[in-house]
């Protein structure tokens, strides 16, 4: 069935460095691609999405590529912020599809 | 404001008293679903529910029960707790954006069995 594979953290981070979380994912068809983030103590949010491949997502300056050769969409950002400090999840759904395969999400932490 | 709401947001109580997580909505959206949180297991679906009257089962729906009686209103009912169903539990409203569902997520319940 279909899958997401996160890189395991917690990631630590210094304010301003460069942010890159892997995520591969396995599926049948063509799926879309999200990157969903966790605040502490809050529900998940939708951070950026991509429908097909080569698109590239980008939010809050946070950027993600669908990359189909590689079956991945690793998500970056130039230069983190303590408020970036959060839960981020990779997931996937079938196109079109309702039903919303989540991977077991990434702890980042930023130290000012 | 848009939202999703859920009640209570810390629950601790003991095997076979029964439950039940309170769920609501204020966007009209007619998906919407249950999620549990596991440290190292992400979110796994629970059930969902396409409208109102229209519920199926998702990944891990043993020992669960939903109702969907009205579009805004999703519970989640355990109707005899265990220990195994400590975890953090989210509901989520569904809509469709161009070729993608987009999930709104309440801010989570806390459910301790003892």
């Amino acid at each position: 069935g279909d899958s997401v594979t996160q890189m395991e953290g917690p990631v630590t981070l210094s304010e301003e460095a460069f942010l890159t979380i892997n995520c591969t994912y396995t599926a049948t068809g063509y799926p879309s691609l999200f990157w969903y983030v966790q605040y502490p103590g809050e529900g998940l949010q939708l951070l950026l999405k991509a429908t097909k491949a080569d698109d590239k997502g980008s939010n809050k300056g946070f950027e993600a590529t669908y990359r189909k050769e590689t079956t991945s969409f690793h998500l970056e950002k130039g230069s983190v912020q303590v408020s970036d400090s959060a839960v981020y999840f990779c997931a996937l759904s079938e196109a079109g599809g309702f039903k919303t395969i989540f991977g077991a999400g990434t702890r980042l932490f930023v130290k000012a | 404001e848009a939202q999703v709401t859920q009640n209570p947001r810390y629950l601790i109580t003991v095997t076979g008293k029964k439950l039940t997580v309170t769920c609501s909505q204020n966007m009209n959206h007619e998906y919407m679903s249950w999620y549990r949180q596991d440290p190292g297991l992400g979110l796994r679906q629970i059930y969902y529910s396409m409208n109102v009257e229209v519920t199926d089962k998702g990944d891990v729906p043993e020992g669960y029960k939903v109702s969907r009686k009205e579009k805004r209103n999703f519970p989640l009912i355990l109707e005899s707790p265990s220990p195994n169903q400590t975890s953090l539990y989210f509901c989520a409203s569904s809509v469709r954006q161009g070729e993608v569902y987009e999930q709104y997520f309440g801010p989570g319940t806390r459910l301790t069995v003892t």
